[in-house]
């Protein structure tokens, strides 16, 4: 039982790359989310999803896309990265109770 | 949409004493409230959680407050330890259901001096 987790740990873009984050998770829950997490600022929402095939709209989502093509699979993408997508990016997931699970994180550097 | 505010940003307390992390939230309709504990370089780590028909919950050396008509909650350690060294975060959300994602606070660095 892996819980959530997330691949790649690391990653470096160049301004205008794109690149796709992939959070996995094994607890069947039915929401999944994306966080964005930057010095001083805590997490801060990106966009999420209530089940499979449905997504919506978190609290920073511009400059970014997501999919929910499978129930277990939540895909971040970043279509043009930009240097203030600097960031480390948390995948969690959440049972009818409201606790959320949060995968490994990803660090990614755009220059 | 919801604000969640906390205070302080930097705690630090001798080991031994007790701390106190206060937040406050915006949204009265808030019904769920995590705190969360973030080692360096790791994911954030539910420590303990509150729901809004209780007015405190206590595990062990962490208790947590809860003020709904002042809309604010505390988080309070005691006892501190080297290993309570961490940044935590308090968050709120109003679950129906399900849950549409957590508003958090910035974030308060906990040092727990020798």
């Amino acid at each position: 039982n892996a819980g959530v987790t997330q691949t790649p740990k690391f990653r470096v873009l160049k301004t205008g790359q794109s690149m796709t984050l992939l959070c996995a998770q094994d607890m069947n829950h039915e929401y999944m989310y994306w966080y964005r997490q930057d010095p001083g600022m805590g997490l801060r929402l990106i966009h999420y999803s209530v089940g499979e095939g449905t997504t919506a709209k978190g609290e920073v989502p511009d400059g970014y896309n997501v999919s929910r093509l499978k129930k277990q699979n939540f895909l971040l993408g970043l279509e043009s990265a930009a240097p203030s997508q600097t960031s480390v990016y948390f995948c969690a997931t959440t049972g009818m109770g409201g606790e959320q699970y949060f995968g490994p994180g990803t660090r990614l550097t755009v220059t | 949409g919801e604000n969640v505010e906390q205070h302080p940003s930097t705690l630090s307390v001798q080991e031994g004493d007790s701390a106190v992390i206060k937040c406050t939230y915006s949204d009265s309709a808030s019904n769920y409230f995590p705190w969360y504990k973030q080692e360096l370089g790791k994911r954030p780590q539910l420590i303990i959680d509150i729901r809004s028909n209780v007015g405190e919950k206590k595990d062990q050396r962490i208790a947590v407050t809860l003020n709904k008509t002042a809309k604010h909650f505390s988080l309070h350690i005691t006892e501190t330890q080297p290993e309570d060294s961490a940044v935590y975060f308090c968050a709120a959300i109003r679950i129906r259901g399900g849950a549409d994602g957590l508003t958090f606070g910035k974030g308060t660095h906990l040092i727990i001096q020798p």
